[in-house]
């Protein structure tokens, strides 16, 4: 199993720019999210998927987009990024005994 | 909105010394998590605490959970360089709430 995986591990973007940061597990999880983390403030929940075609926000859920087409596929999207969008993004997925795991994440900045 | 708070958030402490990291948070949970971090990485899972009275270990990190008093706490026995990193804690309530998270520097 290749576990979690996240795609770009850079990223630059420029204001008003949009792109989607790819995250797919092959463990067959229901349960995904996408954190983002920021010093001083510990991972902050974005979005969060209980299955396929299921989404619901999380805490820090505006200027992003996600969707759960398949189990394995759970993109974020910045619709129009924004300087305070720079951060690193988690995507992570929990196993059905209750455990979390996390990808490699993606260190965006956004000029 | 359930709140997690973590202390000390940063601990600088000698090789050889015990020391506990405390996970407070404000309303009912009976799954609690610690992770690890270290600079540039990713959060690797180190324990996840199911119910009240639980107690796990490994190595020489031992996690325990109080449901009642709302508390985990992450103890720290004899510690070495390699135990250098952040250490945060998880709060389940529908969806993940986590701590700030602890920085430790172990001193040789």
């Amino acid at each position: 199993n290749a576990g979690v995986t996240q795609t770009p591990k850079f990223q630059v973007l420029k204001t008003g720019q949009s792109m989607t940061l790819q995250c797919a597990q092959d463990m067959n999880h229901e349960y995904m999210s996408w954190y983002r983390q920021d010093p001083g403030m510990g991972l902050r929940l974005i979005h969060y998927s209980v299955g396929a075609g299921i989404t619901d926000q999380g805490e820090v859920p505006n200027g992003y987009n996600v969707s759960r087409s398949t189990t394995e596929d759970f993109p974020l999207r910045l619709l129009s990024a924004a300087p305070s969008q720079t951060s690193v993004y988690f995507c992570a997925s929990l196993t059905t005994g209750a455990e979390q795991f996390f990808g490699p994440g993606t260190r965006l900045t956004v000029l | 909105e359930l709140k997690v708070e973590q202390n000390p958030l940063f601990l600088s402490m000698q090789e050889g010394k015990n020391y506990t990291i405390y996970c407070n948070y404000s309303t009912t949970s009976d799954r609690l998590y610690w992770y690890r971090q270290d600079p540039g990485k990713s959060l690797e899972s180190l324990f996840v605490l199911l119910s009240n009275g639980a107690v796990k270990q490994e190595g020489r990190l031992m996690a325990s959970l109080d449901t009642k008093a709302r508390l985990s706490t992450l103890h720290i026995t004899a510690a070495v360089h390699d135990l250098s990193a952040t250490y945060f804690c998880a709060v389940w309530g529908n969806q993940f709430y986590f701590g700030t998270g602890t920085s430790l520097t172990v001193i040789p």
